[in-house]
């Protein structure tokens, strides 16, 4: 059981290439969430799915896509890389139901865009 | 619009002390109220929640206290170790459909042996 599984963990990206970060998890979670973390700035929210084929923006998500084919992958697109999304990136994902149930988190990918 | 203040920013304990740490919330329809714990290098993790309809809650060294009425909650860690040495997160969020966290920014503690 691997939990929430993120690739790739590093990564140095041009100004204007694209790439594709990865989240898989094999919990049977209906939840799937992004945030970006930046220093002394906490977790903001990017995108979340509530299921295979829905997803929404969460506070920001401009510069970023997302899609939710299965209920294991929610891959996030970054089509133009700004210096600005230099970031650490997390996947979280929590079960469905009632009575907050926790997120459980990824490691990360730590992106630079130079 | 910052929805969860948290405060420090950073703390420094020694062993055995207590560290205290401080979120205030300004949205009055926030029902869950939970702590994450993140290591360097790591996600971070759950560490405790708390839902508004009780004042305190306790799992070993660590305490959540909630105050309705001030919209503030703290975390107590008690007998700090050098283990306990993370950034903490505070979060809040609404029970129900997507319950998106709102974070605090963090706080940095440090404990000295």
């Amino acid at each position: 059981n691997a939990g929430v599984t993120q690739t790739p963990k590093f990564r140095i990206l041009k100004i204007g290439q694209s790439m594709t970060l990865q989240c898989t998890q094999d919990m049977n979670h209906n939840y799937m969430y992004w945030y970006r973390q930046d220093p002394g700035m906490g977790l903001k929210l990017i995108y979340y799915s509530v299921g295979a084929g829905i997803t929404d923006k969460g506070e920001v998500p401009n510069g970023y896509n997302v899609s939710r084919s299965t209920t294991e992958d929610f891959p996030l697109r970054l089509e133009l890389a700004a210096p600005s999304q230099t970031s650490v990136y997390f996947c979280a994902t929590r079960t469905g139901g009632l009575g907050n149930q926790p997120q459980h988190f990824g490691d990360g990918t730590r992106l630079s865009i130079l | 619009q910052q929805q969860v203040k948290q405060s420090p920013q950073s703390l420094i304990v020694q062993k055995g002390g207590i560290s205290i740490i401080n979120c205030a919330y300004e949205n009055t329809a926030f029902d869950y109220f939970p702590w994450y714990q993140q290591f360097p290098g790591k996600g971070p993790a759950l560490l405790i929640a708390i839902r508004p309809d009780v004042s305190e809650k306790k799992e070993g060294r660590f305490t959540i206290s909630f105050n309705k009425s001030a919209k503030q909650f703290s975390l107590h860690i008690m007998d700090s170790q050098p283990g306990d040495s993370a950034t903490y997160f505070c979060a809040a969020s609404i029970r129900g459909g997507s319950e998106k966290l709102v974070f605090g920014k963090g706080t940095k503690l440090t404990v000295n042996p």
